[in-house]
């Protein structure tokens, strides 16, 4: 079985400052491991993605995220945030697909993350 | 690349009625999921199909179902509609090998 916990349900920081968002995770096979942003009414859009490669994943738009098995976390961070980076962060485990199975998203609850002034 | 889209953006059923929502993936993307999102809470697996196959179902009742087309289409068909149906609703599709999915911008659900 597997599981995502996100750690905050609401993040807020200043424009400028570090972004940190956590999550943990469950998983009985190696874990893909995904972050997605979602802006107000619209769609998931993919920041980045661990597939058993190297362990730590730069992503879009300055975004990055270290896979730590032994401490089954996946935590985003940003070394500067932008007002633009309002938003909400969901952070998603898959088993790793097959040709025709798998790749089904376990998502978390999300995080909004706002930026201030 | 033309993206996933979906149609209708917004929609509104009375409770008990029949609901369908359809999806346009991206050519050569053979693998179509869809997910629920209630209001607040991350999204939802409700099942997925590979090759216009159901591969994969989620703990949603069988009033939930789906059909894929071979133009890379796809509908989700919601009978019996009850007021806790009412989220955004997201389809997600990829090709075989690849390891994320490309996702549309959802149709809002609301069920009075």
């Amino acid at each position: 079985a597997q599981s995502v916990t996100q750690l905050g349900s609401h993040v807020s920081v200043s424009e400028g400052a570090l972004v940190l968002l956590r999550c943990n995770y469950s998983s009985s096979v190696p874990p893909y491991l995904f972050w997605y942003v979602q802006y107000p009414n619209q769609g998931l859009q993919l920041l980045l993605k661990y597939t058993s490669a190297a362990t730590l994943v730069k992503g879009i738009n300055g975004f990055e995220a270290e896979f730590k098995k032994s401490e089954t976390s996946f935590h985003l961070t940003k070394p500067s945030a932008h007002m633009s980076d309002a938003a909400e962060y969901f952070c998603a485990v898959s088993a790793r697909p097959s040709y025709n199975q798998g790749g089904k998203l376990i998502f978390g609850q999300g995080t909004e993350l706002s930026v201030k002034p | 690349e033309t993206g996933v889209t979906q149609s209708p953006t917004h929609l509104i059923k009375t409770r008990g009625q029949q609901v369908t929502l359809r999806c346009s993936s991206q050519s050569g993307h053979n693998t179509v999921s869809w997910y629920q999102q209630a209001l607040g809470q991350g999204p939802q697996f409700i099942f997925q199909y590979y090759r216009e196959e159901e591969n994969g179902r989620g703990n949603f009742p069988p009033r939930f179902s789906g059909l894929q087309f071979p133009n890379y289409s796809s509908e989700l068909n919601v009978n019996a509609l009850e007021l806790d149906d009412s989220a955004l609703y997201l389809c997600a599709s990829r090709t075989q090998g690849v390891d994320g999915y490309t996702f549309g911008s959802g149709t809002r659900l609301t069920v009075v």
